[in-house]
């Protein structure tokens, strides 16, 4: 069964600071995992993806995740934070085989919250 | 290309009231989706079709129908609303065809209200 547990409902940095936003899954096989962002009052946006190259993966504006096979982890960091990453992010995992190829698995999100 | 294009972008229900959210997508993906967002939930999926002429239920079907008209368009009817229904609604489309494509792409959302 496939599930993703992001470990942080709300983080608040201040800007110039790191972002850390933690999410862990679980999977039968061998997953994808993205990260995506929705902005206030907007739909969802793809901020990056594995699946199964490079266990870095680097995404649009300055983010990065990093898939951890052994931790069952997949991470979102920033070096930076910008007052315009402020919104929520969710976690997600599909199945890459089996009756369930394509459906996606949603974290409740982190609502990353950044001040001045 | 337009991406996905949900209609309409609000609505207001009363209670038994019926209403068709209508998607459609032009990036002729074969899988089209409708999720539902409540707050502190992330999003959970209503009905999915894999392909044009399929559908399946997701998490929470209940109180909901669909329709994949076309390979385009994939509509969620809401036969008799009820106020446990009051959410955002997003359709999401997805060439699902190998692993590394089942990034789904989504609508600018629907946000219904059921007084």
């Amino acid at each position: 069964a496939q599930s993703v547990t992001q470990l942080d409902s709300h983080v608040s940095v201040s800007e110039g600071t790191p972002v850390l936003l933690r999410c862990n899954y679980s999977s039968s096989y061998s997953p994808s995992l993205f990260w995506y962002v929705q902005h206030p009052n907007k739909g969802l946006q793809l901020l990056l993806k594995y699946t199964s190259a490079a266990t870095l993966v680097k995404g649009i504006n300055g983010f990065e995740a990093e898939f951890k096979k052994s931790e069952t982890s997949f991470h979102l960091t920033k070096p930076s934070a910008h007052m315009s990453d402020a919104a929520e992010y969710f976690c997600v995992v599909s199945e890459v085989r089996g009756s369930t190829l394509g459906r996606l698995y949603f974290g409740r999100g982190t609502q990353l919250t950044v001040w001045p | 290309n337009a991406g996905v294009t949900q209609t309409p972008k609000f609505q207001v229900l009363k209670t038994g009231q019926s209403m068709t959210l209508q998607c459609a997508q032009d990036m002729n993906h074969n899988s089209m989706y409708w999720y539902r967002q409540d707050p502190g939930m992330g999003l959970r999926l209503i009905y999915y079709s894999a392909s044009e002429g399929t559908t399946d239920k997701g998490e929470v079907p209940n109180g909901y129908n669909v329709s994949r008209l076309n390979k385009r368009e994939f509509s969620l009817r809401l036969e008799s609303a009820a106020p446990s229904q009051t959410s955002v609604y997003f359709c999401a489309s997805s060439y699902t065809g190998t692993p590394s494509y089942n990034e789904q792409f989504f609508g600018p959302g629907t946000r219904l209200t059921v007084l």
